[in-house]
């Protein structure tokens, strides 16, 4: 069965403390990775989608990267507006509409 | 920008009510969906549409349905509202014929069912 799993559930980091999140994921036949961010009380927002093992994307503090099995949101230097959950997601490697699997989340809160 | 809106941020209905939650994209995308977020459960999807009066059930459609008459307008129904439909429900848009093609997100509606 197609799953994702993100750790941990929630984290607290002081301002400026680095960190990063994991995404694990068990799926036939990956098409893609999406990381979200999502507000208390709002709609997920688009961050970054990874294709294949081995790819990057960055943008501002954030950094995506993806493996065979997993993927990581690293998170430098963080600030109290990067204070969200973080929603991870799969495309399932089938032909046909793009059913994505989500993971349950990770809540991060930055203090300042 | 890829603009989704959804009709009521907050929404309060009575059990056997029928509800209508509304979802408009303007960025021309053939791909529309429905969502349930609920905590520790995560994101699942009730149904999507390719195309105008096309649908496709996902994971959770039981008690639910779905409309589409205009390519920007996607429609999610609940027949005869219950208490276990109390959720936060999210629209969802992307364009066709790449299957990973990134899906955009509303702001969400909170329906509570008394």
């Amino acid at each position: 069965e197609d799953q994702v799993t993100q750790s941990p559930e929630a984290l607290r980091l002081q301002e400026g403390e680095s960190s990063s999140l994991n995404c694990s994921y068990t799926v036939s036949g990956l098409r893609g990775l999406f990381w979200y961010r999502q507000d208390p009380g709002k709609g997920p927002e688009f961050l970054f989608t990874l294709y294949s093992a081995g790819e990057e994307k960055e943008k501002e503090r954030l950094k995506a990267t993806l493996t065979k099995k997993e993927s990581f949101l690293h998170i430098t230097a963080p600030k109290p507006e990067d204070s969200a959950t973080y929603l991870c997601a799969v495309h399932r490697g089938r032909t046909g509409f793009q059913k994505l699997v989500f993971g349950t989340g990770t809540r991060l809160l930055v203090s300042p | 920008d890829v603009k989704v809106t959804q009709s009521s941020r907050y929404l309060v209905k009575r059990t056997g009510e029928k509800v209508f939650l509304e979802c408009v994209q303007d960025m021309d995308h053939e791909n529309m969906f429905w969502y349930r977020q609920d905590p520790g459960l995560g994101l699942r999807l009730i149904y999507f549409s390719y195309d105008v009066k096309m649908k496709e059930k996902g994971d959770i459609p039981e008690g639910y349905s779905v409309s589409r008459e205009k390519k920007e307008r996607f429609s999610l129904i609940l027949e005869s509202a219950s208490t276990n439909q109390t959720s936060m429900y999210l629209c969802a848009s992307s364009t066709l014929g790449r299957a990973t093609d990134t899906q955009y997100f509303g702001p969400g509606t909170r329906l509570t069912v008394l």
